[in-house]
């Protein structure tokens, strides 16, 4: 079981550029929740999907930013027109339940840098 | 002020000291994470505790709820020991207790 994979695990994109982000849970798991964390910052909560449905994106920005689950394949995070405040670092993590339990998955995290 | 407090925001020690990393919230929860991260590295869950003690290894976790506080325990500390340790806590709220609110974290470095 190889776990929640993230790729990639660096990303530099240029001011305007499209940033995509995947995250692949564990086998099994159908819940998937993003979180970034800002230098200096906490985590924080962006979006929690379900397999072709997002469950709660009040954590995502209004604009620029997208989340999707498809049937087949690995969410993905996808940010428009990157701009240098979204430069940090963005985990996945995912679990078999809606919530995170004592089995709480987490990937090793993208980290974005936008020049 | 954040719903999750940590403290100490940064903790120094010797190799073979035994640490307390503390964690206080504001809010009801349905439970209680806390995490490890290594520099660079991804997120490790140590422990979720919804109440008492546990104990894996070397880490102990402790939680009062009805003070609203839980500690993280490292006894005979290692320099591998040296990461972020954060705490996060889930909402009791019905709807929304998949959420996690998360502290800023503790840098914790030990030295050889």
């Amino acid at each position: 079981n190889a776990g929640v994979m993230q790729n990639p695990r660096h990303l530099v994109r240029r001011r305007g550029q499209e940033a995509r982000l995947r995250c692949s849970p564990m086998k099994g798991h159908s819940h998937v929740y993003w979180y970034r964390q800002l230098p200096e910052e906490g985590l924080k909560f962006m979006v929690y999907l379900q397999k072709e449905n997002i469950i709660d994106e009040s954590g995502m920005p209004k604009e620029r930013f997208s989340a999707e689950f498809p049937k087949e394949g690995p969410s993905i995070l996808r940010i428009q027109q990157v701009v240098r405040g979204d430069s940090a670092a963005y985990f996945c993590a995912s679990s078999p339940r809606a919530r995170l339990g004592t089995e709480a998955f987490f990937g090793q995290g993208t980290r974005l840098t936008v020049v | 002020k954040n719903e999750v407090e940590q403290s100490p925001q940064n903790l120094t020690a010797q190799e073979g000291e035994f640490i307390t990393i503390n964690c206080s919230y504001s809010v009801g929860i349905s439970a209680l994470h806390w995490l490890q991260q290594h520099p660079g590295g991804g997120i490790v869950s140590l422990f979720m505790l919804s109440s008492g003690k546990k104990k894996h290894g070397r880490l102990i976790a402790t939680i009062n709820i009805q003070e609203k506080h839980s500690s993280l325990h490292i006894t005979a500390s290692h320099p591998r020991d040296s990461a972020v340790y954060i705490c996060a806590v889930r909402s009791k709220s019905g709807g929304s207790n998949y959420k996690l609110t998360f502290g800023k974290g503790t840098l914790l470095t030990v030295n050889p």
